[in-house]
């Protein structure tokens, strides 16, 4: 069993829709929690940081971690064509430096 | 503020051959990351840098090797390839902030081998 688990996809939503990724761990060390946006044939690009539990909203983005389930989810709202991409999960057990480990990343692609 | 920057973008060489891969971080960031993207594995961490020292190395063998220069520009390099080495070889500059840390990706060096 990996680390991380995160669904492949491909999730195709219409433009407007709410769309959910989602991810489980098994490490109960993990305290930060990323997600990454990669478009194709493009570098990663971070999201959004959260340590600990809880929600944080950035825009259009919310991302919720469950640290009793080992569950992390980012939602985007009205999503747009140009949300379409990899989007990446993280987690990682120090904040002193940055040692991701990733999930394999969902596709998404939101259609017009 | 230019971003991370790699090169070469694109490589193609022989099973057997070494090659050298380098990483500009952003202006001000002494972290350095690299990693691996596969199809088959995703984003594996090889090791990270800072102020020119390994800080953290990630389950690779030691045919993948770094060094950090006092300018905090990175090399990697990879001794003895396989054909499992090709892959999409990612560098990532962090910096810790206030309020929040940032780190930021180069558009990776695709590695071919042959």
């Amino acid at each position: 069993q990996k680390e991380v688990e995160q669904d492949p996809g491909p999730l195709s939503v219409p433009e407007g829709a709410i769309v959910s990724l989602n991810c489980t761990y098994s490490n109960s060390a993990f305290q930060y929690f990323m997600w990454y946006r990669q478009y194709s044939r493009k570098g990663p690009e971070l999201l959004m940081y959260t340590y600990s539990s809880g929600n944080k909203e950035d825009g259009r983005f919310t991302a919720q971690v469950d640290k009793s389930s080992k569950y992390i989810s980012l939602f985007i709202r009205d999503s747009q064509p140009s949300d379409s991409a990899t989007y990446l999960c993280a987690m990682s057990a120090s904040g002193g430096s940055y040692i991701p480990t990733f999930g394999r990343g969902t596709s998404l692609i939101v259609h017009p | 503020k230019a971003g991370v920057t790699q090169t070469p973008r694109y490589l193609i060489k022989t099973r057997g051959q070494q090659v050298t891969l380098s990483c500009s971080p952003i202006s001000g960031h002494r972290s350095v990351s690299w990693y691996q993207q596969t199809p088959g594995q995703g984003l594996q961490f090889l090791f990270e840098y800072f102020s020119e020292t390994q800080r953290n190395k990630g389950n690779f063998p030691g045919r993948f090797s770094g060094r950090q220069f006092s300018n905090s520009r990175s090399e990697m390099n990879v001794s003895t390839l396989e054909l499992g080495d090709s892959a999409l070889y990612l560098c990532a500059s962090f910096h810790r902030g206030n309020p929040t840390d940032t780190q930021y990706f180069g558009p990776g060096t695709r590695l071919t081998v042959l």
